[in-house]
């Protein structure tokens, strides 16, 4: 079993939409969670990044993690063509010694105008 | 340009021979990874430095791949005696100490034939 699991979709949707995408953990210890947009042939890129459970929003975007069910969730308003990409959940254990990331298999999403 | 830099950005080689990597990191920050990345996958972490210190490595490098970061500013990945599992997108990526998450470069697309 993989340590964080993805949907890897696709999943499409119209101009406008409200988008949610889903990851879920195995591992308790996990306290630092991430969402990082990759664009085709391009590396990630930060999007959202929360410790512990809650919500936190920056313009369109909204991520949320509750611990209690391991299950985090990325909610994305009012959809753009541009915002079609692959999205990638990932996580941290905390303060230990690597901060290496460890992260899921990436959901695609596409946009339709 | 600020970023991550990673040169070359795609490279063709021959089963068997060696090939090397460069990254070059945002300059002030003292945190410096690589990441295997392969078709419909999430980045799988390799290894990490700290300034010029390599402090983890995965398992998944192989006795094949080698990593340096002299002085602690850019680092190489060596891979030798390619094989064809090796092929892959080969990110690298860095951070300052502290969990704001990483910065990523367009990564290395290597094709091993």
């Amino acid at each position: 079993q993989k340590e964080v699991e993805q949907d890897p979709g696709p999943l499409s949707v119209p101009e406008g939409a409200i988008v949610s995408l889903n990851c879920t953990y195995s591992n308790s210890a996990f306290q630092y969670f991430m969402w990082y947009r990759q664009y085709s042939r391009k590396g990630p890129e930060l999007l959202m990044y929360t410790y512990s459970s809650g919500n936190k929003e920056d313009g369109r975007f909204t991520a949320q993690v509750d611990k209690s069910s391991k299950y985090i969730s990325l909610f994305i308003r009012d959809s753009q063509p541009s915002d079609s990409a692959t999205y990638l959940c990932a996580t941290q254990r905390g303060m230990d010694s690597s901060y290496k990331l460890i992260f899921g298999s990436g959901t695609r999403l596409l946009v339709r105008p | 340009d600020t970023g991550v830099s990673q040169n070359p950005r795609h490279k063709i080689t021959k089963r068997g021979q060696n090939v090397t990597f460069r990254c070059d990191p945002i300059s002030e920050h003292n945190r410096l990874y690589w990441y295997r990345q392969t078709l419909g996958q999430g980045p799988e972490f390799l290894t990490y430095f700290q300034n010029e210190a390599q402090l983890e490595k995965s398992r998944l490098l192989s006795d094949r791949f080698s990593a340096e970061r002299p002085k602690g500013s850019f680092s190489t990945l060596e891979i030798q005696r390619t094989e064809q599992g090796d092929s892959a997108m080969y990110l690298c990526a860095s951070s300052l100490v502290g969990l704001d998450g990483y910065t990523f470069g367009s990564g290395t697309r290597l094709a091993v034939v």
